[in-house]
């Protein structure tokens, strides 16, 4: 099993639809998690970090469950310029490394 | 200015030629990171460094060296550069094990 799973996608919906993301992780020790957004061969870039008791930004919210070891990304009245791919990552803290998902495609049409 | 600075941005070499790919960062940060990006692969770790003496192998390390000369600097090196190390590749900082990376632009590597 990999250590960070994600969906690749491609997510594909309409302006306006609301839109979810799973990410599971398998290194039950992982205290920090992030979600970054990446644009086609741009650097991927922080969008939120996500915090135990969930949390929002905007369009975006953020959940973690440590029970069942997946956080989640939730997008709202989405727009074309939400098209992007959303990486989770996660983070042991100490001298482990962050781990990072391949990636889920998002496609936002008119 | 940016906080994560990667040059050059993009580079076009021959196979068998020696290059550098150069990070510099103003955050402050003692943690950098090396990794490359080929498409549908996602992010794939080749160096790390936790402070100017630490240097640790990623998962892709072969093909590849580093230099950490200051804590603001990591260098990249391909020593005899090969077709199937064509890429993007990044330099990231961070300020400890439990913050967020943060990414310079981007090197684009095309070897022929």
């Amino acid at each position: 099993r990999k250590e960070v799973e994600q969906d690749p996608g491609p997510f594909n919906v309409p302006e306006g639809a609301t839109v979810a993301f799973n990410c599971t992780y398998s290194n039950s020790a992982s205290q920090s998690f992030f979600w970054y957004r990446q644009d086609c061969r741009k650097e991927p870039k922080l969008l939120m970090s996500v915090y135990s008791s969930g949390n929002e930004d905007g369009r975006f919210t953020a959940q973690l469950n440590r029970a069942s070891q997946y956080i989640s990304l939730l997008i709202r009245d989405s727009k074309l310029s939400d098209s992007a791919t959303y990486l989770c990552v996660v983070k042991a803290g100490g001298s482990y490394i962050p781990t990072f998902g391949r990636g889920t495609s998002l496609i936002v049409h008119p | 200015d940016a906080d994560v600075t990667q040059t050059p941005r993009n580079r076009i070499t021959k196979t068998g030629k020696r290059i550098m790919l150069e990070c510099s960062q103003t955050k402050g940060h003692d943690r950098m990171y090396w990794y490359r990006q080929d498409p549908g692969l996602g992010l794939q770790l080749i160096y790390y460094s936790f402070d100017v003496k630490d240097i640790n192998k990623g998962e892709i390390s072969d093909g590849y060296s580093v230099s950490r000369q200051a804590q603001a600097k990591f260098s990249l090196s391909l020593e005899s550069a090969i077709p199937n190390q064509t890429a993007l590749y990044f330099c990231a900082t961070s300020v400890d094990g439990t913050q967020p990376q943060h990414f310079g632009d981007g090197t684009r590597l095309s070897i022929l």
